[in-house]
């Protein structure tokens, strides 16, 4: 089974600073994707970047990107010039390629914080 | 689109009541989730309906859980009788294809008593 980890409970960054999540997962599968989703305290769950394991380019998306280690099963997030708006909680995601096992297995999440 | 739309957001009930909540997928998905959200356990996922079929339940908790998916535009998840570690957020999300970006809902805060 896929296991996803974020060691980090809390981040905290200033305004305009950069910060880096950190996630990594277990899998004995070759093809797969990797989510980054973002849960603000609406509780709503937005997908800020998603990364397919068989492009070796790393995802991005405006101030958001990956660093994407496949041999090292490491997915990071990058939030450049961090602004209020993006203090929520993360949680990074796995999801297999094909077949029926279409679910979402989720890493416990990292509260980033944003001060000015 | 008004994407995926959950009710109630908030539901209080006592521990023995039946609980039913509600999805409407994004038009067109053929592929509807639930999620629950717990402290303890994090985000899981509970069953995926394709077609309105379901398609794998493994991650439902006890038969006291059940899900339905009557037409395309409206699944139940219903929790009967319920109890007070019930309490969570429980997550709708639906998506285009199998392989497909899925969209979640807002949400709705199960709490019981």
């Amino acid at each position: 089974a896929q296991t996803v980890t974020q060691s980090q409970p809390e981040m905290s960054v200033q305004e305009a600073e950069t910060v880096t999540l950190s996630c990594t997962y277990d899998t004995s599968e070759s093809d797969y994707y990797l989510f980054w989703y973002k849960q603000p305290p609406s509780r709503q769950m937005i997908l800020v970047i998603r990364q397919e394991a068989y492009k070796q380019q790393n995802a991005t998306e405006n101030r958001f990107s990956v660093n994407f280690q496949k041999a090292a099963k490491s997915f990071s997030l990058k939030i450049s010039d961090s602004q209020l708006g993006d203090a929520a909680m993360y949680f990074c995601a796995y999801r297999s390629y094909t077949g029926t096992a279409s679910k979402l297995t989720f890493g416990t999440g990292t509260r980033l914080q944003v001060t000015l | 689109d008004a994407g995926v739309i959950q009710s109630p957001r908030h539901e209080v009930t006592e521990m023995g009541q039946e609980v039913t909540l509600r999805c409407k997928p994004i038009s067109g998905h053929d592929y509807l989730f639930w999620y629950r959200q717990t402290m303890m356990r994090g985000l899981e996922l509970l069953i995926y309906f394709n077609n309105n079929v379901p398609i794998d339940d493994s991650g439902m908790p006890e038969d006291r859980f059940s899900a339905k998916m009557p037409n395309a535009s409206f699944s139940t998840l219903k929790i009967q009788p319920s109890e007070p570690r019930d309490s969570a957020v429980y997550f709708c999300a639906s998506s285009l294809v199998l392989a497909g970006l899925q969209f979640f809902g807002p949400g709705t805060r199960l709490t019981v008593l």
